[in-house]
């Protein structure tokens, strides 16, 4: 069964600061992809970033890189510059299998202050 | 862009009424999730859905049903809706490929509450 574990309910940080959201995953697959979203107080989910469990480079998409650590299955994602409008929710997700189905944390609500 | 709308950003319903969900997607994805997301919980998938009348069963598809008839539209019904039901839906859709191709689009999202 697949499992994807962040064990942070909640993170502050300060504007213009890094942060590091942690994600741990669990699956026996050896084909994968890992994900990132947003979800804002409006509700919608923002896709963010994706990682493959083959691509050699960890990914990156503007201020977000998501730091891929294979052999400790970990796939946190990196937000540079933090700005008020990142305060959200974050979830790490994981599809494995056929059809694209996804997995999710329980989500990070981030918090950015002045 | 892709857009995924949902019939109803706010839903209000009495225990017992039979309550439809409605999803639509623009951009031709072969599947489409139904989702609903509890506090500490995250998001748990109910149904997915990679082809027309093609359904599969999630996590958590127990006391509910899907339709789909039409590529662009999935439908979640809750045939006799109880409280423990109250609960974020949110819809979502993809291509059907690998990698990256697969990332999933989100819908509004519709915030059910049952009586």
């Amino acid at each position: 069964a697949q499992k994807i574990t962040q064990t942070q309910p909640g993170m502050f940080v300060q504007e213009k600061e890094a942060v590091t959201l942690d994600c741990t995953y669990d699956t026996s697959d050896q084909s994968y992809g890992l994900f990132w979203y947003k979800q804002p107080s409006s509700g919608e989910m923002i896709f963010l970033i994706y990682q493959g469990s083959y691509d050699e480079q960890n990914a990156t998409e503007g201020r977000y890189s998501l730091n891929f650590q294979k052999a400790r299955k970990s796939a946190n994602l990196v937000i540079s510059a933090s700005q008020l409008g990142d305060s959200a929710m974050y979830f790490c997700a994981m599809e494995t299998g056929t059809a694209s189905k996804l997995t999710f944390g329980t989500g990070t609500r981030l918090q950015v202050t002045l | 862009d892709v857009k995924v709308t949902q019939s109803s950003r706010y839903l209000v319903k009495r225990t017992g009424e039979k309550v439809f969900l409605e999803c639509v997607q623009d951009m031709d994805h072969e599947n489409m999730f139904w989702y609903r997301q509890d506090p500490g919980l995250g998001l748990r998938l109910i149904y997915f859905s990679y082809d027309v009348k093609m359904k599969e069963k999630g996590d958590i598809p127990e006391g509910y049903s899907v339709s789909r008839e039409k590529k662009e539209r999935f439908s979640l019904i809750l045939e006799s809706a109880s409280t423990n039901q109250t609960s974020m839906y949110l819809c979502a859709s993809s291509l059907l490929g690998l990698g990256k191709t697969d990332t999933q689009y989100f819908g509004p999202g519709t915030r059910l509450t049952v009586l």
